[in-house]
Formats: structure tokens, C-alpha cells, sequence
């Protein structure tokens, strides 16, 4: 049973909708990340939200927008996406500062731009 | 070149064998490094560390070799349970959120 559970587990949408993906950890974790995964690429950092604050950006399209409400929730706002936005959305938790590299990934959103 | 690279396969090996998984990275100031697993549909999970000395867990064997830039997974006795994409993760500070994954290395144990 996972500690970081993610809703929806499918989700398939229009370019022009607006939707929604939640992430919410049970570990008591500090750090909270998005990261994409497309098939034939390595795992893509999107955000890092670390004691509630975003540390890390790396440059994703504003059509992604984070939320972090506290600690053990996370969202990604999800506009006007592009085909090739479709991937894996894996959300990950950690406990910083402790140097372990050791993240707590949920099972991932599947998501579909059609 | 790449940050983090490895051979992506697939490794098919009979139940049984010793496969080794390799695996170099490009930034010489990387400070730890990692063995993730994924499961196919499944997210990925710590599998073990890798210490300079080379660590053991079970069949599980991990090798670092800082001058080369090289990272080893060795897998004795397989098992069809081994079936899984292994990802080499490399990080570059003393925060988790400076992971750089490998693509991953799929392995099939076949009866």
C-alpha cells in the first residue's frame, strides 16, 4: 500500500479543457515534487515544493500549474494542454536534508490529451 | 552527452542467470547514487544505494567507481520476480529534489 496516493489514476481531456491532478502523502514528508515520465525518456523534474515552498521550476510551460497547499497535498492544474503532454504524471515525496535520495512515488495519473 | 545513461535493453535472461546492469554519468560533482526499480504500470521504488566501497543486499550487488563516472547493478540467481526496469539515479546535492534518472535498463527473466 503506497503512502502517496494520486487521484485520478486516468484522466483524458480536450485541449481546451481545464482539470485537475491531486497528490496527498501520509509519510509526514517535507518535499513534494511532479515529475513527468513519456515513454523511450528518462523520468523530467516539473516542480519541487519543499516546506511548502516551490524550490524548483525547471522550465515547464505555463499550461502546468502547481499548487501546494500544505505539506501532504499537491496539485497540478492542468490548461489548454498539447497532445505531447500526454505522459505519466508521477507525484513523489520525500524528507529532505536527510541526503537518503530516497522519494516515495505515487502510482501516477495516465493522462491523455487528445 | 547524456547526464545519465544506460543501456535500455531488453536484458532476456533464464531464470537462474547473473545479469549485470551498467550505468555513467556526466557530472564528476554528483555526490550519491541510487538503483531505483519500476515495475511495468507500476512507479518506481528505491531498490538500494550505491556506496564507493560497493554494497550488497541479498543477490543484489552495487558497484560506484568515481574516477570512471560508473555505476554497476549485478543480480545473482534471477528470479522471474526480477522482471522490472531498473533506473541508475544519480544526485547532483544534498537534496533529494537534484535526482537525474537514467532511462532505465528493462530485464525479462524468462522460465
Amino acid at each position: 500500500e503506497t503512502g502517496v496516493t494520486q487521484t485520478p489514476r486516468h484522466l483524458v481531456m480536450g485541449m481546451t479543457n481545464k482539470k485537475s491532478l491531486k497528490c496527498e502523502q501520509h509519510l509526514g514528508h517535507n518535499a513534494m515534487y511532479w515529475y513527468k515520465q513519456s515513454a523511450k525518456k528518462p523520468l523530467e523534474l516539473m516542480f519541487v515544493y519543499s516546506l511548502e515552498e516551490r524550490v524548483e521550476n525547471n522550465s515547464v510551460p505555463s499550461r502546468f500549474s502547481p499548487e501546494c497547499p500544505n505539506s501532504s497535498h499537491l496539485f497540478l492544474h492542468l490548461h489548454t494542454l498539447q497532445p505531447e503532454d500526454s505522459a505519466l504524471y508521477l507525484c513523489a515525496s520525500s524528507q529532505e536534508w536527510q541526503g537518503t535520495g530516497e522519494l516515495f512515488f505515487g502510482e501516477g495519473s495516465r493522462l491523455t490529451v487528445l | 552527452r547524456k547526464e545519465v545513461e544506460q543501456d535500455p535493453g531488453p536484458f532476456n535472461v533464464p531464470e537462474g542467470a547473473t545479469v549485470a546492469f551498467n550505468c555513467t554519468y556526466s557530472n564528476s560533482a554528483s555526490q550519491s547514487f541510487f538503483w531505483y526499480r519500476q515495475d511495468c504500470r507500476k512507479e518506481p521504488k528505491l531498490l538500494m544505494s550505491v556506496y564507493s566501497s560497493g554494497n550488497e543486499d541479498g543477490r543484489f550487488t552495487a558497484q560506484l567507481n568515481r574516477a570512471s563516472q560508473y555505476i554497476s547493478l549485478l543480480i545473482r540467481d534471477s528470479k522471474l520476480s526480477d522482471s522490472a526496469t531498473y533506473l541508475c539515479v544519480v544526485n547532483s546535492g544534498a537534496g533529494s529534489y537534484q535526482l537525474t534518472f537514467g532511462k532505465g535498463t528493462k530485464l525479462s527473466v524468462i522460465p
